[in-house]
């Protein structure tokens, strides 16, 4: 499975945009950018997804780097209901049913 | 919506006890996942089903096994518990038929404490 690198944490005021950053330098063509949340005892949560174009949903939006090698996921309002951790995960479009790889993700901390 | 529904919630159990989780699909979904998730950990996959077929397997104890029944739920059954075994346990689902989505929904998830 292809690495992800993400921060430790990251802090952000509520109604602020937050930028999280994921690097995934050694990507393959195939491979699909997942994000998913876990809020505080609470079971992890899609978030949104995306191969080479930007993607927007009412959740957030993915920006993906024309090389591929890193993506951003926009929270464009944080409120506090967003802490969370966030985990930035690589799935190989040809393999229905893989498994979800969670690596170190963000602890996102919103504050009021 | 109809989510991932897990029993029990909370379980308590003693070393070298049996406990069964159970997991109940989202409707016409045909695969099931099982992760575990210790204290201050991420999850980890430890194994998945497709139309009632084992379909990838992770680092699970052999003391642990599962399966998929014809309605498509889920069991995990954990023999010879260990303390080490404590941990949130997170089954999801997905629809092969929605393609390249995959997005897997997870249910609650199971506490389990081994005392």
């Amino acid at each position: 499975d292809a690495k992800t690198t993400q921060p430790n944490s990251m802090e952000s005021n509520e109604e602020e945009p937050v930028h999280l950053p994921c690097n995934h330098s050694t990507i393959s063509g195939t491979d699909y950018i997942h994000w998913y949340r876990q809020l505080p005892s609470q079971g992890p949560e899609y978030v949104i997804h995306g191969l080479t174009s930007n993607v927007n949903n009412r959740m957030a939006s993915l920006a993906i780097a024309e090389d591929r090698k890193s993506s951003t996921l926009i929270l464009h309002r944080a409120t506090l209901r967003d802490a969370a951790v966030y985990y930035c995960i690589l799935r190989d479009v040809g393999e229905y049913g893989n498994k979800l790889v969670f690596g170190a993700g963000t602890i996102l901390r919103v504050k009021s | 919506a109809a989510g991932v529904i897990q029993s029990p919630r909370h379980l308590i159990k003693e070393k070298r006890e049996t406990a069964t989780l159970k997991c109940y699909p989202i409707p016409r979904h045909d695969t099931v996942y099982w992760y575990q998730q210790g204290p201050g950990q991420d999850p980890q996959f430890l194994i998945s089903f497709y139309e009632k077929m084992q379909s990838d397997k992770g680092s699970i104890p052999d003391r642990f096994s599962a399966q998929q029944f014809s309605d498509y739920h889920s069991e995990l059954n954990m023999s010879s518990l260990e303390l080490g075994d404590s941990a949130l346990y997170f089954c999801a689902s997905s629809d092969y038929r929605v393609g390249d989505k995959n997005i897997q929904y997870f249910g609650a998830g199971t506490r389990l404490s081994v005392l």
